[in-house]
């Protein structure tokens, strides 16, 4: 079964630079959601789309922003990095609301 | 406010070993899913499970089994027979369905799982 594909796996910035992060979501799911990890720390969420439509945003910086496209990938985009944006960045994606949430494989982002 | 607790940060077993994994949550919406993710050392987050708050039905899947209580507001993951392939990092989670609830997940601390042949 298709799963949350996410890209790039890995990305090495250096400070004051902008990333891109990628995500295609399953087939069908109508629901992104973006997360962020730190080391030793829970996932928190950034944002999330349903049917390209932003409807929540958390403690997401103002130097991310994130859109969904008309084939329903999502990127994200940060800006202006720092070094406490190194962190596991997570996708996910839904069929509705507290439906099953399946989550990419991440995409590991150090700032140096 | 929605809050979701794991009290224990890290528990050791040694193989073979029955482990409960605790989780507690609060919510005000009548509601709600709870779900459980493993993440392993290679990072990746794997969705376990997803219960609704009208089901209180136990579930049992090969060696993983969950306790659902509402009266404690718990949450619990057992595993049976613990193997070394179970050391990870597990999170509880709670998606509300109240309103302005959109189907973000709030992740509990984790627990650290350490399986020991």
């Amino acid at each position: 079964a298709a799963g949350v594909i996410q890209s790039p796996r890995h990305l090495i910035k250096e400070k004051r630079e902008t990333a891109t992060l990628k995500c295609y979501p399953i087939p069908r799911h109508d629901t992104v959601y973006w997360y962020q990890q730190g080391p030793g720390q829970d996932p928190q969420f950034l944002i999330s789309f349903y049917e390209k439509m932003q409807s929540d945003k958390g403690s997401i910086p103002d130097r991310f922003s994130a859109q969904q496209f008309s084939d329903y990938h999502s990127e994200l985009n940060m800006s202006s990095l720092e070094l406490g944006d190194s962190a596991l960045y997570f996708c996910a994606s839904s069929f509705g609301t507290g439906q099953e949430t399946f989550f990419g494989q991440g995409t590991r982002l150090t700032v140096v | 406010a929605q809050k979701v607790t794991q009290a224990q940060t890290e528990i050791s077993v040694v193989e073979k070993e029955d482990v409960t994994l605790d989780c507690v949550y609060e919510t005000r919406d009548t509601t709600y899913y709870l779900f459980w993710y493993k993440q392993p050392p290679s990072g990746e987050l794997v969705f376990l499970i997803r219960r609704n708050s009208f089901d209180e039905q136990n579930e049992i899947s090969g060696r993983y089994s969950w306790n659902f209580q509402k009266s404690t507001s718990s949450f619990n993951f057992t595993i049976t027979a613990s193997q070394v392939v179970d050391s990870a990092v597990y999170f509880c989670a709670l998606v509300g369905e109240g309103s302005g609830n959109t189907g973000k997940l709030i992740f509990g601390q984790g627990t650290t799982l350490q399986v020991k042949p």
